[in-house]
């Protein structure tokens, strides 16, 4: 079975921290991909980054940045100096060979 | 570039009344197609994906159906709305030659049923 676990189901920081999103993962498939997709309340799933099972090198994009660890099965997401625009459901997903799975979402809310 | 459009971008319609909501992808060639509704709880939920034309799986058994008469066009389709079908209605698509690339968006429709 496939399953994307976003623990946290909403966080809040004050502007400038920073702050990680969890994605815990459970596949069997020996390849897959990896997602993180952002919902501002506009409601459109931004496409973020995608990240293959044979890939563990972290990556950074600006204030945001990567952390894949196939020991722990988690793709975490980390932003830096957080600003009001990051305020967003934040969504994990996997690709198997047959199927992509979403997690619930992380409701992240940045206070000025 | 390629572009997915959703319309409408709301609808209020009453119980048992039918449904159309129409997703159009532009700028790319047979790409897999997908419906996703998304409740007030805000987890996605796969409802139908295809990958080509008259191509159509379901995912879940419910009042709803989809059909893609063309390659580029996918429609989601009721004949007796429910109160539960309301929610938000995700498109999104999908290079049809790339099993594990990401999905793209469009801008979704917010379906209330009163």
């Amino acid at each position: 079975a496939q399953k994307v676990t976003q623990a946290q189901t909403e966080i809040s920081v004050v502007e400038k921290e920073d702050v990680t999103l969890d994605c815990v993962y459970e596949t069997r498939d020996t390849t897959y991909y990896l997602f993180w997709y952002k919902q501002p309340p506009s409601g459109e799933l931004v496409f973020l980054i995608r990240r293959n099972s044979f890939d563990e090198q972290n990556e950074i994009s600006g204030r945001y940045s990567w952390n894949f660890q196939k020991s722990t099965s988690s793709f975490n997401f980390t932003i830096t100096a957080s600003q009001v625009v990051d305020s967003a459901v934040y969504f994990c997903a996997l690709r198997g060979y047959q199927k992509v799975t979403f997690g619930t979402g992380t409701k992240l809310q940045v206070i000025p | 570039s390629q572009t997915i459009h959703q319309w409408p971008a709301t609808l209020v319609q009453p119980v048992g009344s039918p449904l159309s909501l129409e997703c159009t992808v532009e700028g790319t060639s047979n790409p897999n197609l997908y419906w996703y509704r998304q409740a007030a709880g805000r987890g996605l939920q796969l409802l139908f994906y295809s990958v080509g034309i008259g191509q159509i799986s379901s995912e879940v058994p419910q009042n709803l159906s989809a059909s893609r008469p063309q390659d580029r066009q996918f429609i989601l389709s009721s004949k007796k709305l429910l109160l539960s079908d309301s929610g938000f209605y995700l498109c999104a698509w999908k290079l049809g030659d790339r099993v594990f690339h990401e999905q793209y968006f469009g801008p979704g429709t917010r379906l209330t049923v009163t």
